[in-house]
């Protein structure tokens, strides 16, 4: 069973416009951690956003933001004021248990920014 | 920023050989991982490591692969005899202790094996 589902394989947005990029996940752990990543074309993987089970905030990380919503366990990333830059895929991850060391990737999302 | 460095940046091998790549973690980091990309696909965990030992693996990480920290700031995965398969992005990363942080990847070494 697939433990992170992203249903979008492909996002287009307009520069200046929002987007949300879906995530859903699978776990019976209470205490994990789900993780955002953003993999330019140059292929670097680059952390944007992380989330704790236990946190009832939504985290912020300046345009980013996660949208947690943990009974439906889907934890949606969304990119305000989308920038060219922005063009990239991205990929939801989790880390199960609280002392777990195995971070779970799902297939990624491919947003395309349009000027 | 310190940041986690990985080489080399591409490497090309014949199959059945044994290739090791290298990584070195940021300073102060205690667990390390590695993963790998085939091209156009999801990343993939193979190991993590803490404490001069494999704290988990994955069903890829068979017994081709290894991972050693031979000094206090190397971390390798060497492959044994590699395979058409095994082409792929292999991403080092490492974290700080504690739960909540997220892990640094370097930049990745892509490995070609002909």
């Amino acid at each position: 069973a697939q433990k992170i589902t992203q249903t979008q394989p492909g996002m287009f947005v307009q520069e200046k416009e929002a987007v949300t990029l879906d995530c859903t996940y699978d776990t019976s752990d209470q205490s994990y951690g789900l993780f955002w990543y953003k993999q330019p074309s140059s292929g670097e993987m680059i952390f944007l956003i992380y989330q704790g089970s236990y946190d009832e905030q939504n985290a912020t990380e300046g345009r980013y933001s996660l949208n947690f919503q943990k009974a439906r366990k889907s934890a949606n990333l969304v990119i305000s004021a989308s920038q060219l830059g922005d063009s990239a895929m991205y990929f939801c991850a989790m880390r199960e248990s609280y002392y777990g060391q195995n971070f779970v990737f799902g297939p990624g999302t491919r947003l395309s920014v349009l000027p | 920023e310190p940041e986690v460095t990985q080489t080399p940046s591409h490497q090309v091998t014949q199959m059945g050989q044994e290739v090791i790549l290298r990584c070195v973690p940021i300073s102060n980091h205690l667990y390390f991982y590695w993963y790998r990309q085939i091209l156009g696909q999801k990343v993939e965990f193979l190991v993590s490591f803490y404490n001069n030992e494999i704290s988990e693996k994955s069903e890829i990480f068979d017994d081709q692969f290894s991972v050693e920290r031979p000094d206090g700031s190397n971390f390798t995965l060497k492959i044994r005899s590699t395979k058409l398969e095994d082409s792929a992005m292999y991403f080092c990363a490492s974290r700080q202790a504690g739960a909540d942080y997220e892990q640094y990847f370097g930049p990745g070494t892509r490995l070609t094996v002909t």
